[in-house]
């Protein structure tokens, strides 16, 4: 099993559609989760932080929950530009310093 | 502005020779880190500097080195470049703390002949 899994995707939705992308990790013991974008052949970039209690930026949703070891990120809206790779990240190991990256869910999101 | 640099963007080595990619780094973060990102796959951690400290991932292959000799610049060197080292290589540096978002220079693509 991967450490760090996410759904295949891609996906494919029309603009103005809302999207959830789902990541599940092994390690319990995990301390830190974020969501990162990455544009096609370029480097990847901090979506938003993962907080337990749940974070909201504008479109985007964050959720965590420890318990089931699951995250979320959920896009209202959806805007061609958001056309991108989205990677979960978890931090782990001694000193949290041990950063793991999902495979990436990929969306298209078409006018 | 601050940010993280790489150098160079795309290189080309051939089987067995020895090449290193640079980064440089304008944010004074404490922490740097090594990722090797293949094509459609997702980046994979090498290993991190913490300071001076140097934390190798248990399965980074011997092949890969890694200094840094100052808080600014961090060397990544590949001894014995094989057909399957060649990927995008990215490096990024975050703040002291878990929690500490990283911040990813625009890689290196290396290419080996």
């Amino acid at each position: 099993r991967k450490e760090v899994e996410q759904d295949p995707g891609p996906f494919n939705v029309p603009e103005g559609a809302t999207v959830a992308f789902n990541c599940t990790y092994s390690n319990s013991a995990s301390q830190s989760f974020f969501w990162y974008r990455q544009d096609c052949r370029k480097e990847p970039k901090l979506l938003m932080s993962v907080y337990s209690s749940g974070n909201e930026d504008g479109r985007f949703t964050a959720q965590l929950n420890r318990a089931s070891q699951y995250i979320s990120l959920l896009i209202r809206d959806s805007k061609l530009s958001d056309s991108a790779t989205y990677l979960c990240v978890v931090n782990t190991g001694a000193g949290g310093f041990k950063t793991i990256f999902g495979a990436g869910t990929r969306l298209f999101v078409k006018a | 502005d601050a940010m993280v640099i790489q150098n160079p963007r795309y290189q080309v080595t051939q089987f067995g020779k020895p090449v290193t990619l640079s980064c440089s780094q304008t944010l004074n973060h404490n922490v740097m880190y090594w990722y090797q990102q293949k094509s459609s796959q997702a980046p994979k951690l090498l290993f991190h500097y913490y300071d001076k400290d140097f934390n190798n991932e248990a399965d980074t292959p011997d092949n890969f080195q890694s200094r840094r000799p100052n808080t600014s610049f961090c060397f990544l060197d590949i001894r014995s470049p094989g057909l399957g080292d060649a990927a995008m290589y990215l490096c990024a540096t975050s703040r002291a703390g878990t929690t500490s978002e990283q911040f990813f220079g625009p890689g290196t693509r290396l290419t080996v002949l």
